[in-house]
């Protein structure tokens, strides 16, 4: 019964490689986010979308691709994967109500290591 | 950047109330104080959150300034498990969250 679920929880890539961390919400939220927690453990968003549409994106590269399918589902996208990309990321959902938004649920988290 | 301001860490006593500070003093007017925490490994995890007035559920109790310049988290018994880093934010609440360093706090048996 997990609220908000990404897979997988760790991910060892080689430089240069493609890979997609997925996320999924049962909380019947409609706005999700991708957060990044570098090593200094420093946690900063880098992505939300609501019902589908993206609104925010903070100055992230765009080797960084999110894709929303449907409002319960954001995953993200790495293109040409750097040593700098490792970190913990995570994924949260919540409600918009009215011009603002409920807490944030956030997923474990998915420990991407590049070597 | 973070506009709050939290010791860097704190320890206090198994079963005691712990009282976490936080500064704000550049909050404006429409900006709300969210409480949220880090287990070891975990996703962060929302406790609280307030405007103007204090506020109190299963979790904690937030004491808001009357200036709104700063703010307390209280947790009235702390358990080994309330260990954690916890970070105070403040938001127009829109979950654009700025997380800072956060206050690891360390409860001691």
């Amino acid at each position: 019964d997990t609220a908000v679920s990404q897979t997988p929880k760790y991910l060892v890539t080689q430089m240069g490689n493609d890979k997609s961390i997925k996320c999924e919400q049962n909380l019947g939220h409609d706005t999700m986010y991708w957060y990044k927690q570098d090593s200094k453990k420093f946690l900063k968003i880098m992505f939300s979308y609501n019902n589908k549409e993206l609104i925010i994106n903070e100055t992230v590269p765009n080797r960084f691709s999110p894709k929303s399918p449907d409002k319960a589902h954001l995953n993200l996208h790495i293109n040409s994967l750097e040593l700098g990309d490792s970190a913990v990321y995570f994924c949260a959902s919540s409600l918009r109500q009215g011009s603002r938004d409920t807490e944030a649920f956030f997923g474990q988290g998915t420990r991407l290591t590049v070597v | 950047d973070a506009k709050t301001t939290q010791p860097p860490s704190m320890d206090c006593a198994e079963g005691r109330a712990a009282n976490l500070p936080c500064n704000h003093s550049t909050i404006s007017g429409n900006e709300y104080v969210y409480w949220y925490r880090q287990i070891h490994s975990q996703g962060p995890q929302y406790i609280i959150h307030g405007l103007k007035n204090n506020e109190t559920n299963e979790m904690a109790s937030l004491i808001i300034t009357e200036d709104r310049k700063s703010s307390t988290l209280i947790l009235p018994h702390a358990t080994l498990r309330d260990t954690a880093v916890y970070y105070c934010i403040v938001s127009q609440g829109n979950n654009r969250l700025a997380f800072g360093k956060g206050n690891q706090v360390v409860v001691i048996p």
